[in-house]
């Protein structure tokens, strides 16, 4: 089945600069990439994704990166504000007889005023 | 606009007890799934439902059972409830399979917190 694995763990980060956080995954079915944010006791809320097909995806002041190649992803948040603090999961989809998904570990991101 | 339905939001239950679990998909969603997130962990998938049948089993133990009705929600029962089942249980429902270009809208609901003490 699908691995997802995800760095870092924690990321703490000034306001104002840039946050990335990255993934690697298992399965080269995999087609659907997609990033949630979860504050605490609440559920993900999905911020973007990213198909295969799709090597970039930007909105606003996130962007989602895909190498098919190196099997991975990364979530670049610039210009961060103290209400970006939350965890982060990555995930991913296959394209096999499988369609759930498959989290990353969560990043817990931390913007300081 | 009308979002994934779960209820309750929270329930506690002593060991050994049963508990159901309820989730009511954004209308017109055909697949469910069930996702189980222990503190601090991220969410693990349980156990999906595509057009009222089962269409992917993840790690759901032999004491929990779930299925979708006709009208599309579905309930997750859980049997001799251990201390471990404690963890918040998300819904989320989908149009189509995700992944595939008729998936729309991946929606998870606000999530059952269970306690077992």
């Amino acid at each position: 089945g699908e691995n997802v694995e995800q760095h870092p763990s924690t990321l703490s980060v000034q306001e104002g600069d840039s946050a990335v956080i990255k993934c690697t995954y298992s399965d080269s079915a995999s087609n659907y990439f997609p990033w949630y944010k979860q504050e605490l006791g609440k559920r993900p809320q999905l911020i973007i994704d990213i198909r295969s097909n799709v090597g970039e995806k930007k909105d606003q002041r996130i962007a989602v990166t895909l190498n098919k190649t190196a099997k991975h992803f990364s979530l670049h948040i610039t210009e961060t504000q103290p209400e970006d603090s939350a965890v982060y999961f990555c995930a991913a989809i296959s394209s096999g007889s499988a369609r759930q998904l498959t989290f990353g570990s969560g990043t817990q991101l931390t913007v300081l005023p | 606009a009308a979002g994934v339905i779960q209820s309750p939001r929270h329930l506690i239950k002593e060991k050994r007890e049963t508990a159901t679990l309820k989730c009511y998909p954004i209308p017109r969603h055909d697949t469910v799934y069930w996702y189980q997130q222990g503190p601090g962990q991220d969410p693990q998938f349980l156990i999906s439902f595509y057009e009222k049948m089962q269409s992917d089993k993840g790690s759901i133990p032999d004491r929990f059972s779930a299925q979708q009705f006709s009208d599309y929600h579905s309930e997750l029962n859980m049997s001799s409830l251990e201390l471990g089942d404690s963890a918040l249980y998300f819904c989320a429902s989908s149009l189509g399979l995700p992944g595939t270009t008729t998936n729309y809208g991946y929606t998870f609901g606000s999530g059952t917190r269970l306690t077992v003490v």
